[in-house]
């Protein structure tokens, strides 16, 4: 199956620009999502189809993709965003396009 | 707002069947064209998809669990359910239940702690 490459942490002053990226051969067929997780709780998506917000998703969140790379930005980065991000898609390696995800970015914000 | 539970027990031993259900509210499993995936995470890891189901009961499964998984649909209860069979301690995991909207996965059940372990 295919994968999806995020480094693995990153850290970020409160208020600045941070951009977290997540690379995979999947990506240039589909798009990216990106999910937020905090200790304990369950994913929430933050971004789909590589640079929706949901309803409820504060604007600093926005995302961007390029051949094979997708990207995450928060611009001015608040406490309440230190969590770990998850990219997914879909997985076109197989028979039936399945769904994968990467192995996740843990954000610090300083 | 769509709302996802999972609920089965916590601790399964070595060799058996670990069986999950999920229960929707909020939603007909029945509308529109979503899928209803199970996901699973182990610590510290990344989301790990295992399969999904459609409101019509057509199945899709991870080829790495494809011998060992099993996902059912009862839509008379707005619920779907994962059996996976011949556990390990590697299958120690929380386990998530989902909406799949095909192109993303937009609501996603609390999820539970599932532990292998005689």
């Amino acid at each position: 199956s295919s994968e999806l490459t995020q480094d693995p942490a990153v850290s970020v002053a409160l208020g600045q620009t941070v951009r977290i990226t997540c690379q995979g051969d999947s990506l240039k067929s589909y798009y990216a999502n990106w999910y937020q997780q905090k200790p304990g709780q369950a994913p929430i998506l933050v971004i789909y189809n590589s640079n929706n917000r949901p309803s409820g998703i504060p604007d600093r969140f926005s995302g961007s993709s390029s051949g094979n790379t997708a990207s995450l930005t928060i611009t001015g980065a608040q406490a309440q965003d230190d969590a770990d991000y998850y990219c997914n898609s879909r997985d076109i390696s197989g028979s039936h396009p399945d769904w994968v995800f990467g192995g996740g970015t843990k954000l610090t914000v300083l | 707002q769509v709302q996802l539970q999972e609920s089965g027990p916590g601790l399964v031993k070595p060799s058996q069947t670990l069986s999950l259900t999920c229960t929707v509210s909020g939603g007909s499993i029945n509308s529109g064209t979503y899928y209803w995936s199970w996901i699973r995470q182990h610590p510290g890891k990344g989301p790990e998809w295992m399969g999904y189901i459609s409101h019509s009961g057509s199945t899709y499964y991870n080829p790495s669990l494809k011998s060992r998984i099993t996902i059912s649909v009862d839509t008379s209860k707005n619920q779907f359910s994962l059996k996976l069979s011949s556990v390990t301690a590697a299958d120690t995991a929380i386990y998530y239940c989902a909406r799949d909207d095909f192109y993303y996965i937009d609501y996603w059940g609390q999820g539970t702690l599932v532990t292998v372990s005689s």
